[in-house]
């Protein structure tokens, strides 16, 4: 079993729409969790860190549920821009600041 | 300014070669990290280092040898390359454990391409 699955989609959505993302992990200790957002053909960026009571940034909502080691993203009123790779992303608890990578979930916002 | 600049951006090669990536941040972080996508989007850990000392070797073949000259710096070589080696390389940084963790900061890439 992979660390962080994520479903690899792709996702496609009209413009406006509301799409909601995935991602389970298997270490129960882990510690942080982040989403990232990675463009074709470019590098991974940081979107968002992942705490315990949710949180909120724009358009864009993170939920963690430790009990069930299952994360998750909300985007709200899609816009084109937001079409990119969504990495579900976990640091495991172990030296150092490793991070474990899901394989991304894929999202396609069409007009 | 770029924070983490990798060179070079793109690379060809034959089989059999040696080639090296070389990797620099300005962001003052003591932690740098070599990240390989394969073509299934896969990121996966090579190696960490932490203050130019290796923390993290994660399974990497022995052909692939990281130098760290100092802390803004982390260079990954690679002997006799094969045709598997074929991915995208991401260099990262990030600041030490326990002073505010918050993700890394990841290079443009090396797409590496092995004929």
């Amino acid at each position: 079993r992979k660390e962080v699955e994520q479903d690899p989609g792709p996702f496609n959505v009209p413009e406006g729409a509301t799409v909601a993302f995935n991602c389970t992990y298997s270490n129960s200790a882990s510690q942080s969790f982040f989403w990232y957002r990675q463009d074709c053909r470019k590098e991974p960026k940081l979107l968002m860190s992942v705490y315990s009571s949710g949180n909120e940034d724009g358009r864009f909502t993170a939920q963690l549920n430790r009990a069930s080691q299952y994360i998750s993203l909300l985007i709200r009123d899609s816009k084109l821009s937001d079409s990119a790779t969504y990495l579900c992303v976990v640091k495991p608890f172990r030296a150092g600041n490793m991070l474990t990578f899901g394989g991304g979930t894929r999202l396609m916002v069409k007009p | 300014d770029t924070a983490v600049s990798q060179t070079p951006k793109y690379l060809v090669t034959q089989m059999g070669n040696d080639k090296s990536i070389k990797c620099e941040q300005n962001l003052g972080h003591d932690t740098m990290y070599w990240y390989k996508q394969d073509s299934k989007k896969f990121l996966k850990i090579m190696f960490s280092y932490n203050n130019k000392e290796l923390i993290i070797n994660e399974t990497v073949p022995n052909r692939f040898s990281p130098k760290s000259p100092d802390k803004a710096h982390l260079n990954l070589h690679i002997n006799s390359l094969e045709l598997g080696d074929s991915a995208v390389y991401f260099c990262a940084s990030s600041p030490s454990a326990g002073t505010g963790f918050h993700g890394y900061t990841f290079g443009s890439g090396t797409r590496l391409t092995v004929v």
